[in-house]
C-alpha cells in the first residue's frame, strides 16, 4: 500500500513571494504518477500540476512547479509569486498507474496568502 | 470536456435514515468513476470504484454500497445512517487511456 505524508499542516506566505509545500510517498509500485490537487473554500478540487515517475523534468504549469526526486520519494510543490486567490487546502496525491488508478491522498497543507 | 453533476449539494439525515447520493457525468464514455469520502481528521478516502455498469470494487468494509446502474451514472447508498457516515462526498472521474483523475463539486452530508 502507498502512503503519502505531507509534513506542514498549514503554512503562510506574502502576496508576490514564493513558497515550497513538501510531501514525500512511499511504494514499491515503480511506474506510477503524482498529483498536486487545490481545494479552495468552494471545496472543488482542482488539479494544479501532475509528474509521470517515468520522467525525469519537473512538470511546470504558470507559477507552479514540483521539484521531483524519485529516489527520495519526494514531491515539493513550489508556488511563485502567490496571489491572494491560492489560498487553499492543497493536498498531494499519489496515482497508481495500474487497478483502479484510485489515487492515495496526504492529509493536505493549509496555506493562506497574505496581503 | 468532461462535465461532473452531484446532488444533493447539501443533506442533513439522522441517524438510522437511508442514503441516497448521485452522480452523473457528461463528456466521455465508459470511464472509470469513484466514490471519495473526505472527513475531518481523515483527509480523502476512496469508498469505491467502477470500470462499467454494474461492475463495483469496494475499498473499505462499511454501512455503504454503490451501484452504476448506467454508463454515466453512479450512486452511493446506504439503509442505515450512521454518525460517522458525516463528511463530504465526491465524485471522481477517470477518462479511460489517461491517468488524470476529475472531481465532482461533491455533497456535504451530515447525519445528525
Amino acid at each position: 500500500a502507498q502512503t503519502v505524508t505531507q509534513s506542514q499542516p498549514e503554512m503562510s506566505v506574502q502576496e508576490a513571494e514564493t513558497v515550497t509545500l513538501s510531501c514525500t510517498y512511499d511504494t514499491s509500485e515503480s511506474n506510477y504518477y503524482l498529483f498536486w490537487y487545490k481545494q479552495p473554500p468552494s471545496r472543488q478540487m482542482i488539479l494544479v500540476i501532475r509528474q509521470e515517475a517515468y520522467k525525469q523534468q519537473n512538470a511546470t504549469e504558470n507559477r507552479f512547479s514540483v521539484n521531483f526526486q524519485k529516489a527520495a520519494k519526494s514531491f515539493s510543490l513550489k508556488i511563485s509569486d502567490s496571489q491572494l486567490g491560492d489560498t487553499a487546502m492543497y493536498f498531494c496525491a499519489f496515482g497508481s498507474a495500474a487497478g483502479s488508478y484510485q489515487l492515495t491522498f496526504g492529509k493536505g497543507t493549509k496555506l493562506s496568502v497574505i496581503p | 470536456s468532461q462535465t461532473i453533476h452531484q446532488w444533493p449539494a447539501t443533506l442533513v439525515q439522522p441517524v438510522g435514515s437511508p442514503l441516497s447520493l448521485e452522480c452523473t457525468v457528461e463528456g466521455t464514455s465508459n470511464p472509470n468513476l469513484y466514490w471519495y469520502r473526505q472527513a475531518a481528521g481523515r483527509g480523502l478516502q476512496l469508498l469505491f470504484y467502477s470500470v462499467g455498469i454494474g461492475q463495483i470494487s469496494s475499498e473499505v468494509p462499511q454501512n455503504l454500497s454503490a451501484s452504476r446502474p448506467q454508463d454515466r451514472q453512479f450512486i452511493l447508498s446506504s439503509k442505515k445512517l450512521l454518525l460517522s457516515d458525516s463528511g463530504f462526498y465526491l465524485c471522481v472521474l477517470r477518462v479511460i487511456g489517461t491517468d488524470t483523475q476529475y472531481f465532482g463539486p461533491g455533497t456535504r452530508l451530515t447525519v445528525l
